[in-house]
């Protein structure tokens, strides 16, 4: 099962530095969603996009965030200028498009990228 | 999304069913009712899901009241790697939904 493909899975950046997660969807999966989750919090949605389109962006933070699905090669989350409250692992998930039946539309999700700044 | 409601946690067993309660009393006839789960440190991992009818898989069966408005999600023999916390979420599929939002959950505990 070639599932939801994140690296790095342990990313440890210093105050001020960029970070970038990668997320390859499953395969035939056109969708791909972002969540963090805070130590010891609940899972959070961040950004829902299809391929080279961003469809909700509601839980992206305003600033340092951002997030493509380009038509070639995996998602890419960017978070710049890092600080300590970024810490958190983050989760990348995928389902098909919304042009297969409802009833196989489910979403999976990777192991995560854990990101530690310093 | 129509919120759900779970108990914060429960204890179970090793061995004997565990039966996870959720209430969705506000759910639309487009929306499904999902179970995921997350073990410590770990990505959510799908277990099922349902529209109107009961289902079921290798992994757990899924309970739906008529109305529609609560479910019950059993996992038949609990083992201790059942030990997680289980979500349950209605999700409407569509272009203008899709997105799953999680709760708090239901902290499971499985005890020898």
């Amino acid at each position: 099962n070639a599932g939801v493909m994140q690296n790095p899975r342990h990313l440890v950046r210093r105050r001020g530095q960029e970070a970038r997660l990668r997320c390859s969807p499953m395969k035939g999966h056109s969708h791909v969603y972002w969540y963090r989750q805070l130590p010891e919090e609940g899972l959070k949605f961040m950004v829902y996009l299809q391929k080279e389109n961003i469809i909700d962006e509601s839980g992206m933070p305003k600033e340092r965030f951002s997030a493509e699905f380009p038509k070639e090669g995996p998602s890419i989350l960017r978070i710049q200028q890092v600080v300590r409250g970024d810490s958190a692992a983050y989760f990348c998930a995928s389902s098909p498009g919304i042009d297969r039946p409802r009833s196989e539309n489910t979403i999976y999700f990777g192991e995560g990228s854990w990101l530690t700044v310093v | 999304d129509a919120k759900t409601t779970q108990p914060p946690s429960m204890d179970c067993a090793e061995g004997r069913a565990a039966n996870l309660p959720c209430n969705h009393s506000t759910i639309s006839g487009n929306e499904y009712v999902y179970w995921y789960r997350q073990i410590h440190s770990q990505g959510p991992q799908y277990i099922i899901h349902g529209l109107k009818n009961n289902e079921t898989n290798e992994m757990a069966s899924l309970i739906i009241t008529e109305d529609r408005k609560s479910s019950t999600l059993i996992l038949p023999h609990a083992t201790l790697r059942d030990t997680a916390v289980y979500y349950c979420i209605v999700r409407v599929i569509g272009a203008a939904g899709n997105k799953l939002t999680f709760g708090g959950g239901t902290r499971v505990l499985v005890k020898p």
